[in-house]
This record gives structure tokens, C-alpha cells and sequence, in this order.
């Protein structure tokens, strides 16, 4: 069923190829971030964190890296595959606060 | 499975009912956090509760209240329900070991409101 905006950014990509979804964020301040995939019909899952006093960490097939300079968040998927096909979001937590802000999501389409 | 479990998965009402939607975290989590999500806004952080307190509070409107019991169950309840209440309530949980800003959060599969 559906799960997210009518307005998703759409990111199309061909099975195998790496993907790269990206995000901004507008708090300076923020020290925390996260990604999550949400899959049709499902509640969001984790899929990597990040802190801000690193540039990049990695998981398995995916990575984040984050510029603080002009505050933007990217995930990349490498050798992208059929059960990537998701919508994707970034959070973060307000500082201070136990608030988590999700960001609109980006659909990946993956294309056999 | 996140280990978060959320009833009822669906559920059909009218216009000025009332409903009770219920989240278990998973076990040893002390937050529980509400979100909304529709069509046309995404995720919606409304109210979290921590060890049975309010910690935070989203853009939740006054019809909707929320509370979380000793055995850290929580329920959001809805009332004076209306057309556009219909959406996904994903409730999630997390430790919350360290302060506000650690831990990932686990969300259950959603319950489905439709108003009609």
C-alpha cells in the first residue's frame, strides 16, 4: 500500500548499478543523523547512523558521508539491487531534544 | 520484525468517533514515539513519552492524546475524528541510553486509520 507523499522525489536506477540519495539538513547544530528505508506497506526500518564529528561510515553496501560545511547528507548503495526499491529518509534528532525530524523521503526505483 | 508491535493494523470509522490505537515497545525500551504519516505530509512526529513521562511533543492536535502506562505500553487516542485524521500511525520505540541524541529508533508495522 502506499506509504509516503504523492510529491516523492523518484530516484530510478539499474539493478547492480551503486545509487546516491541525498539530504539536507538546516540545523547547524544537529550532531546526529540516520537513515531509514520504509517499504511499501511497512513502518520505516534503520539502516546506518552518523555523528558529526565523523565524514563517513559504513555498513554493509551502504554508506553515509556527511558534509557539515554545507550541511548535506547522502546514502549510497552500492551494487543496487530489487529489495533496495524503498522510500528513503533522513532523521535527525532536534538538539536537546528527543525529537526526531524526518526529512520528505526520496523513492528508489530499481530497474531489472 | 522490530520487535514493536501495534494494534489494530486497520481500522475503518466515521466522521466524530473516537479510537484507541495501542503500541508495545520492544523489550528494555523505555521511549515511545507517535508518528503520523499521509499522503500529502510524510512522517509526522506528534508526542513522545519516556519511562511513562511526555518528553517531546510534535505538532499533535488537541483531539488527539496520547499516555504511556507502567508497563510502557503505550496509547494514542483520537477523537472527534475527521476525514483528513486518515492516515498511518507508526508508533516507535528506543533505549534512550546516553541522552536524547543516540539510538536509532524501531518502528512498528503501522496502524491504518480511515475515516469515513
Amino acid at each position: 500500500g502506499e506509504s509516503v507523499g504523492l510529491h516523492l522525489p523518484t530516484l530510478s536506477v539499474q539493478e547492480g548499478d551503486n545509487s546516491i540519495i541525498n539530504c539536507a539538513y538546516s540545523n547547524s547544530a544537529s550532531d546526529y543523523f540516520i537513515w531509514y528505508k520504509q517499504e511499501s506497506g511497512k513502518g520505516p526500518q534503520f539502516i546506518i547512523d552518523i555523528r558529526s564529528n565523523m565524514d563517513k561510515r559504513q555498513g554493509q553496501r551502504v554508506t553515509v558521508l556527511l558534509n557539515k560545511t554545507v550541511k548535506h547528507l547522502s546514502l549510497q548503495i552500492a551494487a543496487t539491487q530489487p529489495g533496495d526499491s524503498a522510500v528513503y529518509f533522513c532523521a535527525e534528532p532536534l538538539s536537546g531534544t528527543y525529537k526526531y525530524i524526518f526529512g520528505t523521503g526520496t523513492r528508489l526505483k530499481v530497474l531489472a | 520484525d522490530s520487535g514493536v508491535t501495534q494494534t489494530p493494523k486497520h481500522l475503518i470509522t466515521a466522521t466524530g468517533q473516537r479510537v484507541t490505537l495501542r503500541c508495545s515497545p520492544r523489550s528494555g525500551d523505555l521511549s515511545v514515539y507517535w508518528y503520523q504519516q499521509s499522503l500529502d505530509q510524510g512522517l509526522q512526529f506528534l508526542i513522545q513519552y519516556y519511562n511513562g513521562e511526555e518528553r517531546a511533543k510534535g505538532n499533535i492536535l488537541e483531539r488527539f492524546s496520547a499516555q504511556q502506562f507502567p508497563d510502557l505500553h503505550s496509547e494514542l487516542n483520537l477523537s472527534s475524528l475527521e476525514l483528513g485524521d486518515s492516515a498511518l500511525y507508526f508508533c516507535a520505540s528506543s533505549r534512550q541510553i546516553g541522552g536524547p541524541n543516540t539510538g536509532e529508533l524501531f518502528f512498528g508495522e503501522g496502524s491504518r486509520l480511515t475515516v469515513l
